[in-house]
């Protein structure tokens, strides 16, 4: 059973415009919560995360939302660029929760149209 | 600085082989783990050291897979007798401490094993 689903396979936007991925999560155990971007025959590079103690955390072109009761967040990145052309991965784990490794969702293709 | 390196790239086997992975983390970092990733999923949690010490494998899929860090720096993982099911692309990470869950981990490029 999935516990981290990324509901969208692909996402096509135009470049220049926003880019809106989504991540929903069943464990409410979850307090943490990462954004991998994985380009073809790479292994995924960390991105941005974010603590349940906050809704919001921005890295310039990227911010991150988290909305804990309805175990939602989302990857906003604006303004969208060609480079951003790759599979994101949204990824969470319990603080303090041990080893148990990072749990994935299954990945969205996003293609930047110029 | 080097990142995370994995060998070798491209693996293909035939079913009932076995073979060994090998990683090499980012120097110095004392949480180590592997992942499997299966095609069109994302990685799946396989088993966690910190240093020498094999904490967590809970995720290996069988008796057949196993994995060491001796030394506390590079490690292994074996799959014994191969099966067309084991094909997938295993990925090693390495986090800089002790995990807690804040640190960030960091991924190298992966194996892709094909198993006929």
């Amino acid at each position: 059973d999935q516990q981290v689903k990324q509901n969208s396979p692909s996402l096509s936007v135009q470049e220049g415009r926003i880019s809106i991925l989504n991540c929903d999560y069943t464990n409410s155990m979850f307090d943490y919560f990462l954004w991998y971007k994985k380009y073809p025959a790479e292994g995924p590079t960390f991105l941005i995360s974010i603590s349940s103690i906050k809704d919001k955390n921005e890295d310039g072109r990227f911010t991150v939302f988290l909305n804990k009761s309805a175990k939602h967040l989302s990857l906003h990145i604006v303004p969208s660029q060609p480079g951003d052309s790759a599979v994101y991965f949204c990824a969470a784990s319990v603080i303090g929760g041990g080893a148990d490794g990072l749990t994935f969702g299954k990945g969205t293709h996003l293609i930047i149209q110029p | 600085g080097a990142g995370v390196s994995q060998s070798p790239r491209y693996k293909v086997a035939k079913r009932g082989q076995d073979v060994a992975l090998r990683c090499d983390p980012i120097s110095g970092h004392v949480s180590l783990f592997w992942y499997q990733q299966a095609l069109g999923q994302g990685p799946e949690f396989l088993t966690y050291f910190q240093n020498e010490a094999q904490l967590d494998k809970s995720g290996l899929p069988s008796d057949r897979f196993f994995a060491e860090r001796p030394e506390g720096s590079v490690s292994t993982l074996k799959i014994q007798r191969t099966q067309q099911e084991d094909s997938a692309v295993y990925l090693c990470a390495s986090s800089h401490s002790v995990m807690t869950g804040r640190e960030t981990q960091y991924f190298g490029p992966g194996t892709r094993l094909l198993v006929l």
